[in-house]
């Protein structure tokens, strides 16, 4: 049972467009989220959080939204760039303090800029 | 320091074999987790530790399986008679113990082949 879903497998965005990548899930006890970003050959590389009390958090060309009724977040990059191109995970956590146990990881969507 | 370090980066081995890889995390970071990736899946957790204490453990984590920390700086994980579904990226993961906001650092993984 996957408790956190990534529908789109790819996403193909112009470069200089806004991405949007989007991840559902299930486990009401989640409390923190946090979308990783992957490059072929090297592992996962943390990119941004949010805090289930909050419902935006936004860091340089990156925002994270998070619609808690609705178990969805988002993760939108404003302008694309090439070096954007990855595969993104969307994860989650039902501990947001003491430390990170843990974690539950979509599948990941493989976002292509094009120039 | 050059972040997560794991070795070997791939392992060829035939089935029934044992066998062993090695994660050195970042210095200052007490928490090491392990995780398992497959192909077209994300991460899954199996296991972590904070400092020498392994804290938690994945149902994934069968007998087979064993992880250790003993000086609570590098890690080992233990596959004895590997079998074909085996065959994954086994990622290893640092952090402190501040808050799951952080994010993990991850190493680059080590390839897992069973034949």
């Amino acid at each position: 049972d996957q408790q956190v879903k990534q529908n789109s497998p790819s996403l193909s965005v112009q470069e200089g467009r806004i991405s949007i990548l989007n991840c559902d899930y299930t486990n009401s006890m989640f409390d923190y989220f946090l979308w990783y970003k992957k490059y072929p050959a090297e592992g996962p590389t943390f990119l941004i959080s949010i805090s289930s009390i909050k419902d935006k958090n936004e860091d340089g060309r990156f925002t994270v939204f998070l619609n808690k009724s609705a178990k969805h977040l988002s993760l939108h990059i404003v302008p694309s760039q090439p070096g954007d191109s990855a595969v993104y995970f969307c994860a989650a956590s039902e501990y947001s303090g003491g430390g990170a146990d843990g974690l539950t990881f979509g599948k990941g969507t493989h976002l292509i800029i094009q120039p | 320091d050059t972040g997560v370090s794991q070795n070997p980066r791939h392992k060829i081995t035939k089935r029934g074999q044992n066998v062993t890889f090695r994660c050195d995390p970042i210095s200052e970071h007490n928490r090491l987790y392990w995780y398992r990736q497959t192909l077209g899946q994300g991460p899954e957790f199996l296991t972590y530790f904070q400092n020498e204490a392994q804290l938690e453990k994945s149902r994934l984590l069968s007998d087979r399986f064993s992880a250790e920390r003993p000086k609570g700086s590098f890690s080992t994980l233990e596959i004895q008679r590997t079998e074909q579904g085996d065959s994954a990226m086994y990622l290893c993961a640092s952090s402190l113990s501040q808050g799951v906001g952080y994010g993990y650092t991850f190493g680059s993984g080590t390839r897992l082949t069973v034949v």
